[in-house]
């Protein structure tokens, strides 16, 4: 089946701990995209990427790292500068250009 | 940056009711998406519509970009509509970035 692949579904984080949440997609789309939602909020856009090797900070970047080696792959880093990282992660993503963007299920992050 | 707002912030309704959610936005913008949050998070994409109107079975969406508004109706409302209904618009001439309001949470009781 043809989709958006994120693991794991929950992950827990120790104080001063990085951790990384996987994407992987098989649609065969240019672009990816990472988004945080806190409770009883929209989503807000942390990194994107629009062609492999390259990629853009978003709107609350800090505290987070990107990586796009692969076009199918997003992983992101939360690092221990992010003081507040319990929140639901989503990643997504699209054909290049004004085109809908499709979402993974989530990770749901919390601190131990 | 642009701002996104949708009303009501939430809605209770009875199965079998019509109702009809509204997402303004503040300036000029490429292209907009209306997507349903079910309870489990998942993200499902409703409607991809910069204009026009557009239906699919029970749900149909109508965006004005020139008065910058868009509105989504449902009809004959079911239990498993309920969650959290979402518009994200997109900005830019570079790369698709959404940009998302605070969403209309529906309850739809039986």
């Amino acid at each position: 089946d043809g989709g958006i692949t994120q693991s794991p579904k929950y992950l827990f984080r120790k104080e001063g701990q990085n951790v990384t949440l996987s994407c992987e997609q098989n649609l065969n789309h240019d672009a990816m995209y990472w988004y945080r939602q806190d409770p009883g909020q929209g989503l807000r856009l942390i990194y994107y990427s629009q062609i492999v090797n390259d990629f853009q900070k978003g709107d609350i970047a800090e505290g987070y790292s990107v990586s796009r080696e692969k076009k199918e792959s997003f992983p992101l880093t939360v690092t221990s500068a992010q003081k507040n990282p319990t929140a639901f992660y989503l990643c997504a993503s699209s054909i290049k250009g004004h085109q809908p963007q499709h979402f993974g299920d989530g990770t749901r992050l919390s601190i131990l | 940056g642009i701002q996104v707002e949708q009303s009501p912030p939430d809605l209770i309704l009875q199965e079998g009711a019509n109702s009809t959610l509204r997402c303004n936005f503040s300036d000029s913008v490429n292209n907009l998406q209306w997507f349903h949050q079910n309870p489990w998070g998942q993200l499902i994409n409703l409607f991809y519509i910069p204009s026009g109107t557009k239906q699919n079975g029970r749900l149909s969406a109508t965006t004005v970009a020139t008065e910058r508004y868009s509105l989504l109706y449902i009809s004959s409302s079911q239990t498993t509509d309920s969650g959290v209904y979402f518009c994200a618009v997109e900005v830019g001439a570079a790369g698709n970035k959404l940009t998302f309001g605070g969403g209309t949470r529906v309850l739809v009781k039986p």
